[in-house]
């Protein structure tokens, strides 16, 4: 079964800090995702890639690195954590459909 | 630009009743829309999927969702709603060669006992 898995669940980090959400999906998709929830907002886009070592700018891609070191992996980094940046962290792959990972509690403090 | 609007942010139903959970959206050309579905703490699970054709689509659990060119929705229903039912329910859209799904801001679902 297709199957896409975010780490950590939860993260608790430091305003300036540096923060990094891993994702790996065993569903050997090409395009991978990183979305943001916010009440109100809906997932919103911030990265995502379409081939290793490539990635592009989504729709919020402010404060926000990105990494795709192989199919399997894609990484969200954050540079210097914000307070605005607390929210879920969505990770998805797109095969015919797109897969979403259980997502990424993220509280910068 | 494509956008999805979901004007109810809450809707309350007692178990049984039926349901329609509301969503416009605007995309220029074929778009394919798409409902998922959000249990608490877990990611978004695919609910049914329309694809240019037939404008009734059926999905997972009852729910079927209809396509209407002429309004720009994509209105998701079901029957008669169960307490297992109660979740947040997202619609999006993306176009015949789009990467993109773009999401509206969400329906939390509750239920009545």
């Amino acid at each position: 079964e297709a199957a896409v898995t975010q780490s950590p669940r939860s993260k608790v980090a430091v305003t300036g800090g540096k923060v990094t959400l891993s994702c790996h999906q065993t569903n050997n998709h090409d395009y991978m995702y990183w979305y943001r929830q916010d009440t109100g907002h809906g997932l919103r886009l911030i990265h995502y890639s379409y081939v290793a070592d490539s990635t592009e700018k989504g729709d919020i891609p402010d404060g926000y690195k990105a990494s795709r070191p192989s199919q399997e992996n894609f990484s969200l980094i954050l540079e210097l954590a914000s307070l605005s940046q607390t929210a879920v962290y969505f990770c998805a792959s797109k095969g015919t459909e797109v897969f979403f990972g259980k997502g990424t509690r993220l509280t910068v403090v | 630009a494509q956008s999805v609007t979901q004007p109810d942010a809450r809707v309350t139903v007692s178990e049984g009743a039926s349901l329609q959970l509301r969503c416009k959206y605007s995309y220029f050309g074929t778009p394919y829309l798409f409902w998922y579905v959000q249990y608490p703490r877990q990611g978004l699970q695919l609910l049914l999927k329309y694809y240019p054709g037939d404008p009734v689509v059926q999905g997972v659990n009852g729910f079927e969702a209809e396509f209407s060119k002429s309004n720009s929705s994509f209105h998701l229903r079901k029957a008669s709603v169960h307490w297992s039912d109660w979740a947040v329910y997202f619609c999006a859209v993306k176009g015949n060669m789009g990467y993109k799904l773009t999401f509206g801001t969400g329906t939390s679902l509750l239920v009545d006992p």
